[in-house]
């Protein structure tokens, strides 16, 4: 069973700075990789698939790159909407979708 | 715009089972695409439970395969999650989602489940 670890587990960044967060499989999974965005309190939002396409609306500010293991997510200028948990997601073939355990990124 | 609403009992008996619906509008289950449950016990991540196709095809995470069973009803155009025999780290919200391969793109409110005597 892949399992998706994701680093750090939380971070605090002041507004305007680059945010990296780091999501890595056990094994391979090609591009097979989503982000999703869970603000406090809310439904958890599809923000990128195949490792680095923005699904709609998405900020350019967010993108993502990676291959085979290693995955991030990178917010260019963090913004205070930005405040979330964000999870990757390996997707490439039911029954082995996984979420990583989540990042919490907090305003400085 | 899709729209999905989940429901059913809030609170569950330990080793009794756990029944939630999800009942989909704007968009017939009949046309396509996967639909999936999604659980996140509180203050923790998210973890997959299972989807099914409007075709009854189904896939669960295989951990939880012994317990689960997804159905679905498209002329009511819901889908349904069975959880056998619970435990307290069953509780969690449940959510239902839209499984376009594999990705979820439309999501449930979440509905919280406790699992106690």
């Amino acid at each position: 069973d892949i399992q998706m670890t994701q680093s750090p587990s939380s971070l605090s960044a002041s507004v305007g700075d680059r945010v990296t967060i780091t999501c890595r499989a056990s094994q391979g999974i090609s591009n097979y990789l989503a982000w999703y965005q869970q603000k406090p309190g809310k439904v958890p939002k599809l923000l990128i698939y195949a490792t680095s396409t923005l699904e709609s609306g998405v900020p350019s500010r967010f993108s993502g790159s990676g291959s085979g293991t290693d995955f991030t997510l990178t917010i260019s200028s963090l913004q205070p909407e930005d405040v979330a948990t964000y999870y990757c997601q390996r997707y490439s073939s039911a029954p082995s979708i996984a979420f990583g355990q989540g990042t919490r990124l907090e305003i400085k | 715009q899709v729209h999905l609403q989940e429901s059913g009992p809030g609170l569950v008996k330990p080793s009794e089972t756990l029944s939630l619906t999800c009942s989909v509008s704007g968009y017939s289950i009949s046309s396509g695409y996967y639909w999936g449950w999604i659980r996140q016990p509180p203050g923790k991540g998210l973890e997959w439970i299972g989807s099914i196709y409007h075709d009854g095809s189904t896939f669960y995470k295989p951990s939880l395969q012994s317990r689960v069973t997804i159905s679905v009803d498209t002329f009511k155009n819901q889908f349904s999650l069975k959880l056998s025999s619970v435990t307290a780290a069953d509780t969690a919200v449940y959510y239902c989602a839209r499984d376009y391969t594999s990705l979820f793109d439309y999501w449930g409110q979440g509905t919280l489940v406790t699992v106690s005597a």
